[in-house]
């Protein structure tokens, strides 16, 4: 039962563009959503969150939306950079119960 | 300065051997995980420890035994290993409750390959 999914495996972006990441999910009761980023032989990296009472949340390049009806979040990176090239995941939780759900990941692949 | 540390960072064993691998947080979080992340690239949460009790036990087999000595260490303990244990085991840890946040900071990894 996979309430968390990343339909795309793989992206390959050219650099200065933007590059988006998807995630879907199942679980209405998810009420936080966050990205990690992880590279290769490293554990995941915390890269932004998103709260369900709200629809977007920015940080520098990277923006967060959260579309609540479709259950959808989307990562956006703008412009991408090749230090961007990395496995993107997306993981949701309820509030309060200690525990994150992880999508399957992105490899996104930002190329010159 | 490593946040979250992981011992040993691979790890080649036979099946039936029983092995340990360690986890220490210098980020003064009161809680600790463990995640499996396995050949499908799932990483999945196994247990998490709040302060040195255990808050979540996700149906994992009773022959993983998480230990925690103190709030910042937190050591997973296999006995009879399987084939089917090979995956990249993830220690994490987070300042819960964490208020609007629920970032974990996570460790190395740690390659476990049975055979």
């Amino acid at each position: 039962d996979q309430q968390v999914k990343q339909n795309s495996p793989s992206l390959s972006v050219q650099e200065g563009r933007i590059s988006i990441l998807n995630c879907d999910y199942t679980n209405s009761m998810f009420d936080y959503f966050l990205w990690y980023k992880k590279y290769p032989a490293e554990g995941p990296t915390f890269l932004i969150s998103i709260s369900s009472i709200k629809d977007k949340n920015e940080d520098g390049r990277f923006t967060v939306f959260l579309n609540k009806s479709a259950k959808h979040l989307s990562l956006h990176i703008v412009p991408s950079q090749p230090g961007d090239s990395a496995v993107y995941f997306c993981a949701a939780s309820i509030r309060n119960t200690d525990k994150l759900i992880f999508g399957t990941g992105t490899r996104l692949q930002v190329f010159p | 300065d490593t946040a979250v540390s992981q011992t040993p960072k691979y790890l080649v064993t036979q099946m039936g051997n029983d092995k340990s691998i360690k986890c220490e947080q210098n980020l003064g979080h009161d809680t600790m995980y463990w995640y499996k992340q396995d050949s499908k690239k799932f990483l999945k949460i196994m247990f998490s420890y709040n302060n040195k009790e255990l808050i979540i036990n996700e149906t994992v087999p009773n022959r993983f035994s998480p230990k925690s000595p103190d709030k910042a260490h937190l050591n997973l303990h296999i006995n009879s290993l399987e084939l089917g244990d090979s995956a990249v085991y993830f220690c994490a840890s987070s300042q819960q409750p964490a208020g609007s946040s629920y970032e974990q900071y996570f460790g190395p990894g740690t390659r476990l390959t049975v055979t």
